[in-house]
Order: structure tokens, then sequence, then C-alpha cells
């Protein structure tokens, strides 16, 4: 079956630092990646949408500047927290589809100290 | 639509006995709908998915259940094992209207011995 691998699965930063999260497909082509956040106990909120070669489209309240994401091949999406604050520590899922179902990764959990 | 709260719903149920978890959806245009698993510290784990043109469908030991009118969704587990414990959601989406999934709020499944 499709499997994304998300990398690292846990993370600890100071603040104001960066941090950049790894989503692969391994045994298919992701025309379209999803990065998600969720705080505990609470569902998963949709961060962005990105498609291969294509800038990635924000949610509503994401500040693109601060949560950037490139989808430079079909196998590979990054996203990267800059200057990461406190308010940040999450947990983090990317999503790829090939066009048909979606697969998740196994979340990374980000900590800022 | 946007899924808050502070804390999740939770079922308990006893081992062996069927379960029964709800989902109310907001958008009437949605047309795809999943039910998914999440352990601790994980990824969503796929269970089940429906298309709006039927109102049933089963899987093993899963059944989902679709209500249209009221836009309701339901997942029944039979015999809920141990292993089924783990928060739930129900997502929804548009085909072709970007494919982005809608997360409900999720329930937390307890199975007591």
């Amino acid at each position: 079956g499709a499997v994304v691998s998300q990398h690292p699965s846990w993370v600890i930063c100071k603040s104001g630092t960066s941090v950049k999260i790894e989503c692969r497909s391994l045994d298919f082509q992701a025309t379209t990646m999803f990065w998600y956040r969720q705080f505990p106990k609470q569902s998963l909120m949709l961060m962005a949408t990105s498609n291969e070669g294509s800038k990635a489209t924000y949610e509503q309240g994401v500040e693109k500047d601060k949560f950037l994401i490139n989808h430079a091949s079909l196998t590979l999406s990054t996203l990267t927290v800059t200057s990461a604050h406190p308010e940040d520590s999450s947990f983090y899922i990317c999503s790829a589809s090939g066009g048909v179902g979606y697969t998740f990764g196994s979340g990374t959990r980000l900590t800022v100290v | 639509g946007e899924s808050v709260g502070l804390h999740l719903p939770t079922l308990s149920v006893q081992e062996g006995d069927n379960s029964i978890i709800n989902c109310a959806y907001s958008n009437s245009a949605s047309d795809y709908f999943i039910w998914y698993k999440q352990e601790s510290g994980k990824g969503p784990q796929f269970i089940i998915d429906i298309r709006s043109n039927m109102d049933k469908r089963q899987g093993q030991r899963v059944t989902v259940l679709l209500n249209k009118t009221v836009k309701h969704l339901s997942l029944q587990i039979a015999a809920t094992q141990p292993g089924d414990s783990a928060v739930y959601f129900c997502a929804e989406t548009v085909t072709g209207g970007g494919n982005k999934l809608t997360f409900g709020t999720g329930t937390q499944l307890k199975v007591e011995l």
C-alpha cells in the first residue's frame, strides 16, 4: 500500500530558530501534499495545500511567511517553521495524495523551548 | 467546517460490545467521506470510506452509514477489542474542490476489559 514517511518524528528547538519537517511518498507520486497541525485533544486543522511545482495555498489565518512549504518533487514536500515560538509547539502531520485517496505521515511532535 | 474544542467526547464500551461513533458534517456539497483512527502520537489511519451515492458500506468489523438528509455519518465497530481504543475522526471532502479534507471533532473510544 501507499506509504508516506515523515521526519523527524519529534524535535525540540530553541525559540527563534527554524525547523524543517520532511514528508516523502515512498511508493507513489504525490501530486498534492497537505500539511496539518493538531493541538492536544483537538482535531487536525489544515494549514496548507501544495501541488508539485506550484506555490502552496494556505488556509485562512496561517502565516505563509512563518510556515514555508516546498513541494519541489512528486515525492517530497517540506514544511519549515521559521522563527519558532512556544505557541508553535504542536503535532504536525502531512498527507499525500496521488489523485486517489490520502495517505498520512506519522506526524512530527514539535516542542519549542 | 472548522473543528474547534478543548476536549474530545469520549465513548466507553465493554470489550466485545458494538461501538457506534457519530459525526455531523457541515458541507452539503461534500461527496466523499472517510473514517480515520488515530492512536496517540501517530498519524491518522484509514478505516473505511463512502461516497455520497451510497448510504451504507461494510468492511471487516466496521460499517459506515451516511445520512445526507441530516448530514450525519456514523461508524459502527462490531465486537470492539482493546486494540480499537483510539481517537476516531470523520473527514469530508468535495471531489474536485481542491480535494481538501475537513476533519470532524473526533471521538475518543475507550474499550474496557
